[in-house]
């Protein structure tokens, strides 16, 4: 079983730039969920999937936005980069009816 | 709204002493509650959880945890400290129990471990 796994590892954008970042699932699991984890910072929630809808939201601009694929994969898109998008961004997957998620090792983009 | 409050940004404690790492939350019900390590340039690992079952909630690594609902804490001991429990703590709160859900964290704690 391979985890969660996500790509790229590290991303160097410029402001103004688009990014998307990608997730993989654990295996078995149909929710995908998506937070930024500033430096030193704890992780806050961006946004959930499942079914290929978004089902949550946090505090977020419109500017972030996503997708899941009918085989539960997920991407994060996030538009018109600002430095302050420079973080750790972790995707977590999880099974209907269970309260654990597992994570991913995370990408690191840096804006500049 | 639910949040969680991690008292001290940073714990020191030599080898083979007691690791006392605290959480409060605030919900306005019965939560769930989490506890995870983060490794440098690592994503998140599970240490345990409570799902309302036993108050006393025992994880991987030797950790454990007890949850006080009359002092609204879910604390994170280990007996004994090894070089290798060095990282970064957060606990974490949910109350949707059938999304694997949506998770405020607190800021983290690092625990640094001296020989």
């Amino acid at each position: 079983d391979a985890g969660v796994t996500q790509s790229p590892t590290h991303l160097i954008k410029t402001r103004g730039q688009q990014v998307t970042l990608r997730c993989s699932p654990k295996s078995g699991h149909d929710t995908v969920s998506w937070y930024q984890q500033a430096l030193g910072q704890g992780p806050q929630f961006i946004f959930q999937y499942y079914e290929e809808e978004e089902r949550q939201r946090g505090n977020f601009p419109d500017r972030f936005s996503g997708h899941q694929f009918p085989n539960y994969s997920s991407e994060l898109n996030v538009n018109a980069l600002l430095l302050g998008d420079s973080a750790l961004y972790l995707c977590a997957s999880s099974f209907q009816g269970q309260t654990e998620a597992f994570f991913g090792q995370g990408t690191r983009l840096t804006v500049v | 709204a639910q949040s969680v409050t991690q008292l001290g940004s940073h714990v020191s404690v030599s080898e083979g002493a007691l690791v006392l790492l605290r959480c409060n939350y605030s919900s306005s019900v019965p939560p769930y509650l989490f506890w995870y390590v983060q490794y440098p340039n690592q994503g998140l690992q599970l240490l345990l959880k409570y799902t309302s079952a036993a108050t006393l909630v025992k994880g991987i690594n030797g950790f454990e945890a007890e949850f006080k609902k009359s002092e609204t804490s879910f604390h994170l001991t280990k007996p004994s400290a090894h070089m290798s429990d060095a990282a970064e703590y957060f606990c974490a709160v949910t109350r949707s129990y059938n999304q694997g859900g949506k998770l405020i964290f607190g800021q983290g704690t690092e625990l640094s471990v001296k020989p």
